[in-house]
């Protein structure tokens, strides 16, 4: 089981604002990253740090924390955002990485 | 432009060993954490190793699932990874990613090589 909780899967309305959220204990104490990985291909990083965007990655993205949950936002969705999405950080030892199971983003 | 590529990944027999191998190139290898994440079949990814640079005594950690059965190492003079598994189980079966990190306290990775499938089956 791991120790970072997200919703299996979410839908949004194409170009309407979707939240994706992450749940874990360690989450209080580092920040979480979020990687989106479509079929077939290997995850990309679309947010790490407080709310930083690796160069390429749109605007649309950006994160949020507040206590134990961290929240990958998508704002005006677009149908090439259908994907799985996955947060990362810290396990509650600190020592070691843990991934969300993921969510799977439909894009209606 | 930065690139991770993996290789040695196929089909073993249980209880057999595999090595894996990451090429990096286009950035300074020894100056960066390398980590190795797998995905099973149909599943979510799950960390599994990685290493720290010499200039943080290039020391490891492990997943629980993987600790005493996986080596990770690196070759800076030739900027490569590896992630050498011994005693391969079924449950090892996945596309095993090289990444370069955790870049931080809150271990991200910027880069992802393609991956390389390792099928553990007799």
């Amino acid at each position: 089981s791991s120790e970072l909780t997200q919703d299996p899967a979410v839908s949004v309305a194409l170009g309407q604002t979707v939240r994706i959220t992450c749940q874990g204990d360690s989450l209080s104490s580092y920040y979480a990253s979020w990687y989106q990985q479509k079929p077939g291909q290997a995850p990309v990083l679309v947010i790490y740090g407080k709310n930083n965007r690796p160069s390429g990655i749109p605007d649309r993205f950006s994160g949020s924390s507040s206590g134990n949950t961290a929240s990958l936002t998508i704002t005006g969705a677009q149908a090439e955002d259908e994907a799985d999405y996955y947060c990362n950080s810290r396990d509650s030892s600190g020592e070691h990485l843990v991934f969300g199971g993921g969510t799977k983003l439909t894009v209606l | 432009e930065v690139q991770l590529v993996e290789s040695g990944g196929g089909l073993v027999q249980p209880g057999r060993s595999l090595r894996l191998s990451c090429t990096a190139s286009g950035f300074t290898f020894g100056d960066y954490a390398m980590s190795w994440v797998r995905q099973a079949p149909g599943k979510g990814l799950e960390w599994v190793s990685f290493i720290r640079t010499k200039a943080y005594g290039g020391t490891t950690e492990y997943a629980a699932s993987v600790k005493g059965r996986f080596t990770i190492s690196r070759d800076d003079s030739k900027s490569i990874a590896y992630l050498q598994m011994n005693n391969l189980k079924a449950e090892d079966t996945a596309v095993y990613y090289c990444t370069r990190g955790p870049r931080d306290s809150s271990g991200w990775s910027d880069y992802w090589g393609q991956g390389t499938l390792v099928t553990v089956s007799s």
